[in-house]
């Protein structure tokens, strides 16, 4: 199975700042990369798929990038609504692995 | 709107069998598969595998692979997840989801997500 790993573990930001999230595969699955956003008690929901694609409806302060082993998620000017857990998630092949992910802290 | 709408939490005893549901509508359910997700109390999620709601061609996860089983009815658009015999292990939430795919058919994502199903297994 392909092992996804992110971090950090958890950080914490002001509104305003800008952060990113890094995710690094066990081997290369190209750009089949998504990442999801999801709060306590709420269905996550994704935000970036194919690394770099924004999905409808997502605001653009969000932006993904990467190939290959290595791809990070950046939030540009961070929002309240912002807070909670980020996961990556590989596409390239069943099963499906996800990242542990990480846990964004609004100061 | 396309939407999935999973069945209410549940509390069950170690050995009790159990089914959960997931029911889509929005979208013609037989054309995507329908993936589940764990979550345990404090960790990440973890995919347990997919099944072709088309044809019911199941797929697990290897932790998975033995221990729940998957199922679906077209005639009324819901997903299933059961298991035979609970563990206090099995304690966690549990989400289906659709997976989504750009029209070339190249990349795949999970859209949308059910709202979870808690289920605490407890003697």
């Amino acid at each position: 199975d392909i092992q996804m790993t992110q971090s950090p573990h958890s950080l914490s930001a002001s509104v305003g700042d800008s952060v990113t999230i890094t995710c690094r595969a066990s081997q290369s699955i190209s750009a089949y990369l998504n990442w999801y956003h999801h709060k306590p008690g709420k269905a996550p929901k994704v935000l970036i798929f194919a690394a770099s694609h924004l999905r409808s409806g997502v605001p653009s302060r969000f932006s993904g990038s990467g190939s290959g082993t290595d791809f990070s998620l950046t939030i540009s000017g961070l929002q309240p609504e912002d807070f909670g857990t980020y996961s990556c998630q590989q596409s390239y092949t069943t099963p499906y692995t996800f990242g542990q992910g990480t846990k964004l802290e609004i100061k | 709107e396309v939407q999935l709408v999973q069945s209410g939490a549940e509390v069950k005893k170690p050995g009790e069998s159990l089914r959960i549901s997931c029911k889509g509508s929005g979208y013609s359910f037989t054309t995507y598969w329908i993936i589940w997700v764990r979550q345990m109390p404090g960790k990440g999620l973890e995919y347990m595998g997919r099944i072709d709601p088309s044809g019911s061609e199941s797929n697990y996860s290897p932790p998975f692979q033995g221990h729940v089983t998957f199922s679906t009815d077209r005639s009324t658009n819901t997903a299933y997840l059961h298991w035979n015999s609970l563990k206090a292990s099995d304690s966690a939430m549990y989400y289906c989801a659709r997976r989504d795919e750009h029209p070339d058919g190249d990349a795949t994502w999970f859209d949308p997500w059910g709202q979870g199903t808690l289920v605490t297994v407890s003697s």
